[in-house]
């Protein structure tokens, strides 16, 4: 597969256990917020997302937690799965139409089976 | 199905030449984007285009062209003046303010 992520930081959870993916992000403008899952050799794929009128928002087995004071945004994955080893990236734009979003640099999680 | 269409998955190239990279969507989306990703590095924005026959510069442009003719196709061309063109190429695309829709990618590799 690809070789993303090479030096990436690295979140091992135990399979069944629940896994938590920080993301700090730097725009204080920013107000619309994207998880993405990347698996090797394969494009990012949308998870869940969320807007600054929001603090939380869940979907299935996934939460992402904003908080826009300390320009903190969170994923959290429950009974974590070997399905769910993957690189995650958080991305975030001003909310006005095709803005480019701006990405993070992931976080790889690896589950252990 | 709906989707996004990167093709080749895999493409080489000898130093000094340019070389296109396709990129088709079938969503309807009216804004598409290139996205080059380095192990590490995230994904680092190379184009972008609104509309058809318009389109933006990036952070990482140089190097690289682009066109937009038609709503459905955004090639990019990875020019001989791209100095590292070796990576993981991601197109996306999106409709309004919802998120950006990936192809699967293309990995070039130039010796």
């Amino acid at each position: 597969g690809e070789s993303v992520g090479l030096h990436l930081p690295t979140l091992s959870v135990q399979e069944g256990d629940n896994s938590i993916i920080n993301c700090a992000y730097s725009n204080s403008a920013s107000d619309y917020f994207i998880w993405y899952k990347q698996e090797s050799g394969k494009g990012p794929q949308f998870i869940i997302d969320i807007r600054s009128n929001m603090d939380k928002r869940q979907g299935q087995r996934v939460t992402v937690l904003l908080n826009k004071t300390v320009k903190h945004l969170s994923l959290q994955i429950a009974a974590t799965q070997p399905g769910d080893s993957a690189v995650y990236f958080c991305a975030e734009t001003p909310y006005s139409g095709n803005t480019p979003l701006v990405f993070g640099k992931g976080t790889r999680l690896s589950v252990i089976a | 199905d709906g989707g996004i269409t990167q093709s080749p998955k895999y493409l080489f190239r000898k130093e000094g030449q340019n070389v296109t990279l396709s990129c088709e969507q079938n969503l309807n989306h009216d804004a598409m984007y290139w996205y080059r990703q380095d192990p590490g590095q995230g994904l680092r924005l190379i184009y972008y285009s609104q509309i058809v026959n318009d389109f933006q510069k990036g952070d990482i442009a140089e190097g690289y062209s682009v066109s937009r003719e038609k709503k459905e196709s955004f090639p990019l061309t990875v020019t001989s003046a791209q100095k590292n063109p070796t990576a993981f190429y991601l197109c996306a695309s999106k409709a309004g303010g919802g998120p950006l829709h990936f192809g699967n990618g293309t990995r070039l590799t130039v010796t």
